[in-house]
């Protein structure tokens, strides 16, 4: 089956410095997408890309639609604490419905 | 405008007994997609429905387990014969029908098997 690997598996960082990371696959999706669960709840949605090189931004996170379709990348400018949790990636082949394939997540970690 | 609920939050169940989980999507949402998590991993895709139909089961384990959203009432998941295995945080999401912007995840249930 199609598997995601998103890394690194975790980061520790301190308060103000930029986060990136990434998540490669072996086939091709057509819509990717990111999330972000913190502690006891489910993920919620971040960011969604729909075409292959799309660049999409949502207030300090920026994501990115590789042009291979196999992969993907998130950044975080100016890391606060509330920036604290794990960030999934997750590719799909339909782009309207239909599951999705999740990574195994980010675990970030924010110094104040 | 509530969001995805799910019920209960935390189950506890014996080895041998039947877990029964339970999805109300959010309104106007017609699909509806279940994931299991275990600690420290990702999520597994488990079922997808939409009502009375099961468009794609291919992540659901071939015995013991089964899932159902019904024309009227929340979609279940149903485990039965339940196994130490089993413990795990199972999660349901939704999505509208005629736009697809990513899912809505509930809260999720935690299982628990003893």
């Amino acid at each position: 089956g199609q598997q995601l690997n998103q890394s690194p598996q975790s980061m520790f960082i301190q308060e103000g410095e930029d986060v990136s990371m990434n998540c490669t696959s072996s086939s091709i999706f057509n819509t990717w997408l990111w999330y972000k669960q913190d502690p006891g709840e489910g993920p919620v949605l971040l960011i969604a890309l729909y075409k292959a090189g799309e660049l999409t931004s949502n207030g300090r996170l920026t994501a990115q639609f590789g042009i291979t379709r196999k992969d993907s990348f998130l950044n975080i400018s100016a890391s606060i604490p509330s920036d604290v949790g794990i960030y999934f990636c997750a590719g799909q082949l339909n782009t309207n419905a239909g599951k999705s394939t999740f990574g195994d997540g980010t675990t970030l970690t924010v110094k104040p | 405008n509530a969001g995805v609920m799910q019920n209960p939050r935390h189950l506890v169940r014996r080895r041998g007994q039947e877990a029964r989980l339970r999805c109300s999507p959010m309104k106007g949402h017609s699909h509806v997609y279940w994931y299991r998590q275990l600690p420290e991993e990702g999520l597994k895709f488990m079922v997808y429905l939409q009502k009375e139909n099961i468009i794609d089961e291919s992540g659901m384990p071939k015995e013991r387990f089964s899932a159902e959203f019904p024309k009227e009432g929340p979609s279940i998941l149903r485990i039965q014969q339940v196994v130490r295995g089993d413990s795990a945080a199972y999660f349901c999401a939704s999505s509208p029908q005629d736009r697809y912007y990513g899912y809505t995840f509930g809260s999720g249930t935690r299982l628990t098997v003893v």
